[in-house]
C-alpha cells in the first residue's frame, strides 16, 4: 500500500533552520509531484510549495520565497522541505502530499519554534 | 493566485440530515482541477472528491461535489456521525495548489 513516513516532532528556536523528510513507498516516486502543506494551530491548509521529482524543478508559494528548499532524492524515494530562519508563527503541523486525484498524505510533522 | 472562499464558516447540523458546502473562486477554475478534503482533529486531510464531482477510492456516495467556473458544493445526503469534521476546497490548477479556509461541520 501507499506510504509516506515523515519525520518526527521537532522543537526549534528561532532564526534556526528544520528540515522534515518524507519516506515514499508503493507508488512510483517519480509518478506524482511531492507537495508540502503546513497547518498552524486552529487553523486551515497552507500550501508551501512542490518538486517534480523527475527534474527537481520547483515552485514555492511567494510567501515562503527564499526562506523554504525542497528537494528528492529518488535513490531513496524520499522529499525534504527545510525552512530557514524559522519564527515563533512558523509553529505548525507541516505535511507532505502527492497526487490530486489519489490523495497522498503524510501523517504531519509537528514544528514548534519558540525559544 | 487564485483565492477560494467557502461558506459558511460553521454548518450546524443534526445527523440525518443534507449539507451543503460553498466553495467559490476569484477566478474561473476548471472542473477539473477541483477538489475536497475532510480533516478530523489531529488527522491528515482526506481526498473526498476530485475533478469537482469524482469520488476518490473508498468514499461513500452520500459525499458528491458539483458545480464549475467559480462556483462549487459539495453535498453530504445525510450527515452520518462521523462526517462532523472540517472540510476545505483546493484547487490544482497546474499543480499549484490553493484551499479555501475551510468550513466547520458540527452537530447541532
Amino acid at each position: 500500500q501507499v506510504q509516506l513516513v515523515q519525520s518526527g516532532a521537532e522543537l526549534k528556536k528561532p532564526g534556526a533552520s528544520v528540515r522534515v523528510s518524507c519516506k515514499t513507498s508503493g507508488y512510483i516516486f517519480t509518478g506524482y509531484y511531492m507537495h508540502w502543506v503546513r497547518q498552524a494551530p486552529g487553523q486551515g491548509l497552507e500550501w508551501m510549495g512542490r518538486i517534480n521529482p523527475n527534474n527537481g524543478d520547483t515552485n514555492y508559494a511567494q510567501k515562503f520565497q527564499g526562506r523554504v528548499t525542497i528537494n528528492s532524492d529518488t535513490s531513496i524515494s524520499t522529499a525534504y522541505m527545510e525552512l530557514n530562519r524559522l519564527r515563533s508563527d512558523d509553529t505548525a503541523v507541516y505535511y507532505c502530499a502527492a497526487s490530486e486525484v489519489d490523495g497522498y498524505w503524510g501523517q504531519g510533522t509537528l514544528i514548534t519554534v519558540s525559544s | 493566485e487564485i483565492v477560494l472562499t467557502q461558506s459558511p464558516g460553521t454548518l450546524s447540523l443534526s445527523p440525518g440530515e443534507r449539507a451543503t458546502l460553498s466553495c467559490r473562486a476569484s477566478q474561473s477554475v476548471s472542473s477539473i482541477y477541483l477538489a475536497w478534503y475532510q480533516q478530523k482533529p489531529g488527522q491528515a486531510p482526506r481526498l473526498l472528491i476530485y475533478g469537482a464531482s469524482s469520488r476518490a477510492t473508498g468514499i461513500p456516495d452520500r459525499f458528491s461535489g458539483g458545480g464549475s467556473g467559480t462556483d462549487f458544493t459539495l453535498t453530504i445526503s445525510r450527515l452520518e456521525p462521523e462526517d462532523f469534521a472540517v472540510y476545505y476546497c483546493q484547487q490544482y490548477r497546474s499543480s499549484l495548489w490553493t484551499f479555501g479556509q475551510g468550513t466547520k461541520v458540527e452537530i447541532k
